[in-house]
Parts: C-alpha cells; sequence; structure tokens
C-alpha cells in the first residue's frame, strides 16, 4: 500500500526558510517521482516542483530562486527547502507521487503558516 | 508557463443530472491533460490522466475528452459523493500548471 505523510514546522517566522519532509512508503524512489504542490487557504493549486526518479529537479519558474528540492532514498524520504517566506506562502503544502506526469498518490498535507 | 483557464468556476446540478466542465490551455498540450477531485479538507485525487485515461478505481460515470487546447470532463449522472471541486492540471509542459478549480454544488 502506498503512502506518503508530509512532515514539517507548523509556523515559520517571514523571512526564514521552510524544511519540510515527505516520508513514503510502499514503493522505492529510486523508481518513481515526487512532487511538492501547495494550496493557500481558500484557493487553488500550485505545482512548485519534483524530483525525479533519476535525481534530477524543476521547479515552478515563479518560485525557482527560493526553493529546493532533494531526497534521501535509503530513507525513502523527499526534502523541500524554501527560503524567505513571506505570509503569502501561507498553504497546506503536499507531497505526490508523480507518474507520467501526473500526481497519482497524495500525502494528506501539512499546514504551513508564516506570521510573528 | 501554459496557462489553464477553467469554467465555469461554480455549477449546480440536480442528482442523476449530467454535468461538464471544461478546461482551456494557453497552448498546445496535446493530451497532456488530468483532472482531479478535492472534497473538503481532503487532499486531491486523480480521476483522469492523459485527458481521457480512467484512473484506477474511479467510478465509470466520469470520462474525459480533449485535445489540443481544449477539454471536457463530465459526469454521467451525479452523485451525491461528487459534490466537490475539481482541478485541470497540464502535465505536458514544465512547469505543470493547474486551472483554477470548479465547485460542483447541489442544487
Amino acid at each position: 500500500q502506498v503512502q506518503l505523510k508530509e512532515s514539517g514546522p507548523g509556523l515559520v517566522q517571514p523571512s526564514q526558510t521552510l524544511s519540510l519532509t515527505c516520508t513514503v512508503s510502499g514503493l522505492s524512489l529510486t523508481s518513481n517521482s515526487v512532487s511538492w504542490i501547495r494550496q493557500p487557504p481558500g484557493k487553488g493549486l500550485e505545482w512548485m516542483g519534483v524530483i525525479w526518479s533519476n535525481g534530477g529537479t524543476d521547479y515552478n519558474s515563479a518560485i525557482k530562486s527560493r526553493l529546493s528540492i532533494s531526497r534521501d532514498t535509503s530513507k525513502s524520504q523527499v526534502f523541500l527547502k524554501m527560503n524567505s517566506l513571506q505570509t503569502e506562502d501561507t498553504a497546506m503544502y503536499f507531497c505526490a507521487i508523480y507518474r507520467n506526469n501526473y500526481g497519482r498518490y497524495w500525502g494528506q498535507g501539512v499546514m504551513v503558516t508564516v506570521s510573528s | 508557463d501554459i496557462q489553464m483557464t477553467q469554467s465555469p468556476a461554480s455549477l449546480s446540478a440536480s442528482l442523476g443530472e449530467t454535468v461538464t466542465i471544461e478546461c482551456r490551455a494557453s497552448e498546445d498540450i496535446y493530451n497532456g491533460l488530468a483532472w482531479y477531485q478535492q472534497k473538503p479538507g481532503k487532499s486531491p485525487q486523480l480521476l483522469i490522466y492523459n485527458a481521457n485515461s480512467l484512473h484506477t478505481g474511479v467510478p465509470s460515470r466520469f470520462s474525459g475528452s480533449g485535445s489540443g487546447t481544449d477539454f471536457t470532463l463530465s459526469i454521467n449522472g451525479v452523485e451525491l459523493e461528487d459534490l466537490s471541486i475539481y482541478y485541470c492540471q497540464q502535465g505536458n509542459s514544465l512547469p505543470h500548471t493547474f486551472g483554477a478549480g470548479t465547485k460542483l454544488e447541489l442544487k
């Protein structure tokens, strides 16, 4: 059974760095890609980026300068780091197994609030 | 970046009715389109991929069509459990982008 679980701090101060972890079970990251998608409260979905099964990455051009996605295949974990956070980065952050460029399996999400 | 325009933004339907949601891409994405369903407080769930392929376990009342720039999601016989928000997403060109969503409500 494929499961994904996001974890990280619920509250981040403005200008600080956000670090999130996506822990995957039921399949291998060496043969699966993982994408991060976020959703501000009451708004739509925003594709943030992806780490492909070969370890390569691609990012949303709007946040590319602030975003980094990496992984530890031995721990089946994918990491998101985004710096210079602002209030508009307040959102639910989801990770998803990405196959053929679509989110096949999703985590439950983790809510991140940017506030002082 | 490719812009995805969904219409309508909201839709009221009676149970058993057939409804259609549209998604238009700002440039040709061939058949690189997916549809997701999101219920309140839950993560999105894949319904349709490659424009018209039904994801495993999705009821057959859902169907997708279209290619190029114009796509459609149809629900043939709306059921209570279908009342959700629906999003399209293009997976043809990076960065992959979502539509703004369509909220399906009960009439």
